[in-house]
């Protein structure tokens, strides 16, 4: 059984930087494929990147791109998504979310940390 | 790369079936069998009901299936209960850069 605890919520200022962790339990980092997915207050599912492992590389989607860094340190089992040069539409709870197999879906899910962008 | 498309809201009474769908192109849905659906309860992280079109997590109520024709997949919810009422999204992989890609969401209401 996977558990995804996320880090707790942050308010930042507009053109600041914010840096969410997801601490895996259960399972090593190292066999899962993390990634982020976000949720706008009120909007639907956003799909921000995560790990390949077919290319092991981190893939990022476009709209975020030069924005975001996705990072791991597999000695604490611990992931992290950071994202630069906030503006208030980036107000959103942010979500770390893998599978245990391999596949294109996530069994597990982080509770969700929320960060707002307010001046 | 734009969402999948599903209706904004459906609804049933308690004990009918209701079927969701989610429309996208041959570069997601229609191109493989890697449709997944969520649901979401107010305040709360999604939680995975179908995965590979059709197939149930460990867990979940056989009242949930998905079957897939073309672009477009759908997710039917048999014998409707009020705890079913929640958001629900499909996703699937994408060949575009993106390569996930979920929907805009359905709300679901159980009169």
């Amino acid at each position: 059984q996977v558990q995804l605890v996320q880090s707790g919520a942050e308010v930042k200022k507009p053109g600041a930087s914010v840096k969410v962790s997801c601490k895996v339990s259960g399972y090593t980092l190292t066999e899962l494929s993390m990634h982020w997915v976000r949720q706008a207050p009120g909007k639907g599912l956003e799909w921000m990147g995560g790990f390949d492992p077919e290319d092991g590389e981190t893939i990022y989607a476009q709209k975020f791109q030069g924005r975001v860094t996705m990072t791991e340190d597999t000695s604490t089992d611990t992931a992290y998504m950071e994202l630069s040069s906030l503006r208030s539409e980036d107000t959103a709870v942010y979500y770390c979310a893998t599978m245990v197999s391999s596949g294109y879906y996530y069994d597990y899910w982080g509770q969700g940390t929320l960060v707002t962008v307010s001046s | 790369q734009s969402a999948l498309t599903q209706p904004a809201s459906v609804s049933g009474s308690p004990g009918q079936s209701i079927t969701i769908s989610c429309t996208g192109t041959s570069s997601d849905v229609g191109g493989y069998n890697y449709v997944s659906w969520y649901q979401q309860h107010p305040g709360k992280a999604p939680k995975l009901m179908i995965y590979e079109v059709s197939n149930r997590p460990s867990g979940v109520s056989n009242r949930f299936s998905g079957s897939k024709s073309g672009n477009t997949a759908s997710l039917t919810i048999s014998g409707l209960q009020a705890e079913d009422e929640a958001d629900y999204y499909c996703s699937s992989y994408t060949s575009s850069s993106t390569s996930r890609v979920f929907g805009g969401g359905t709300k679901l209401t159980v009169l």
